[in-house]
Parts: structure tokens; C-alpha cells; sequence
């Protein structure tokens, strides 16, 4: 199993700064990296999908880098809304899901 | 739009079986495959398997092996997931999702169910 960790756990940020989260895989995912957001009480949000691709509908301040092993989801600047927990997501093999990073309001 | 509708929540006691379901409206059912995916309280989410609506094949993840069992009804749209042999630790809220590409097992996840919690408690 591929095992993603994410760094930080916890994230405390202002709103108009800038939030750069880290998803490492214990192998190479290729580009089959995917950044979800999640609010308490809810499904999690698709935000990017293959590494660098924005899900339909999403704000061009969330963008997505990386491949192999070392994956990069950067908000460019924060607005209340993004407060929220966001998780990495692999598909190369059976999908695995990182612990997230807590975005929190600082 | 393409929703995903899930069953309400459940209270069951150790050792009985519950099923979730996910009814689909929006799109091609038998189109895209649908996983199944929990989340502990806490926790990251987990898959746990997958069908394709179409075919019926089914996949889970080793740990859920012999315990869930994925099925379908194409006439309403509906996916089902069913496990057994529940404990504490299968406390969990459990979402059905679909995957982002047309007939593809393994994409990211575009639309999910509201969630299902389903408590396991003597």
C-alpha cells in the first residue's frame, strides 16, 4: 500500500496569505495525485486532479504541482472559505488517502 | 446535475451487518464506476472497493476481504455496500463517490454522497 504522508498537520494562516501544503508518497504515484477540501459535516471537495489539473468550478487561487513523489497544493491567496481540512489522494495503485492538513485560521 | 444520495444513518450492534445505499441521477449510471469510500472520526478517508455499474465486477481493498460486499441495481441507479461482521472500529461515516472519468476504475473522485454514519455499539 502507498502510503501518503502530509505536512504540516496543521496549518495557521490569515486570510490573503499564502498556504503551501505538502503530500509525500512511500513510492513513486506518477502524476495520479488529487487534492480534495473538506468542511466539518461534509463530503470532501475534488479541488485538483492528476497533479496540476483545477476540478471544473474551481477558483484559479488553488493550484496543484508536482509528480513522482513530492506533491505541492498551493493556495495563492486565502479567503475565509478555504479554513478547512484538505486531503491528498493517490490512484496509481489501490487508493490511499493522506491524514490531511488542518488549514486553520490564525 | 449529478447527485449522489445516500441511505440515513445507522445504529448497529457488534457483530450484525448493515447496508448503505447511493442512488444516482444526473448521469449515465452505468458509465462511471463508483467507490466506496469511509472516514473514522478524525481520521483520513479510506477506500474500501468498487463497482462498475455496468459489468457488476467488483474490486476491495484486501483489508475489507470476506467483510464487504459491493452490488448494484442498474434499473434505479442505485449502488449498495454492504459489511459485516461489524466492531467499534468500523464506526465510521461511509461516502459513496464517482470516479472522474467515464469508465475508468481508477480517477480521482468528482461527486460523493453526503455521507452515511453508521455507529457500532453494543
Amino acid at each position: 500500500e502507498i502510503v501518503l504522508t502530509q505536512s504540516p498537520a496543521t496549518l495557521s494562516l490569515s486570510p490573503g496569505e499564502r498556504a503551501t501544503l505538502s503530500c509525500r508518497a512511500s513510492q513513486s504515484v506518477g502524476n495520479y495525485l488529487a487534492w480534495y477540501q473538506q468542511k466539518p459535516g461534509r463530503a470532501p471537495r475534488l479541488l485538483v486532479y492528476d497533479a496540476s489539473n483545477r476540478a471544473s468550478g474551481i477558483p484559479a487561487r488553488f493550484s496543484g504541482s508536482g509528480s513522482g513523489t513530492d506533491f505541492t497544493l498551493t493556495i495563492s491567496s486565502l479567503e475565509p472559505e478555504d479554513f478547512a481540512v484538505y486531503y491528498c489522494h493517490q490512484r496509481s495503485n489501490w487508493p490511499t488517502f493522506g491524514q490531511g492538513t488542518n488549514l486553520e485560521i490564525k | 446535475q449529478v447527485q449522489l444520495v445516500q441511505s440515513g444513518a445507522e445504529v448497529k450492534k457488534p457483530g450484525a451487518s448493515v447496508t448503505v445505499s447511493c442512488k444516482a441521477s444526473g448521469y449515465t449510471f452505468t458509465g462511471y464506476y463508483i467507490h466506496w469510500v469511509r472516514q473514522a472520526p478524525g481520521q483520513g478517508p479510506e477506500c474500501m472497493g468498487w463497482i462498475n455499474p455496468h459489468s457488476g465486477v467488483t474490486n476491495y481493498a484486501q483489508k475489507f476481504q470476506g467483510r464487504v460486499t459491493v452490488t448494484r441495481d442498474t434499473s434505479i441507479s442505485t449502488a449498495y455496500m454492504e459489511l459485516s461482521g461489524l466492531n467499534s472500529d468500523d464506526t465510521a461515516v461511509y461516502f459513496c463517490a464517482r470516479v472522474r472519468n467515464y469508465y475508468d476504475s481508477s480517477g480521482s473522485f468528482d461527486y460523493w454522497g453526503q455521507g452515511t454514519l453508521v455507529t457500532v455499539s453494543s
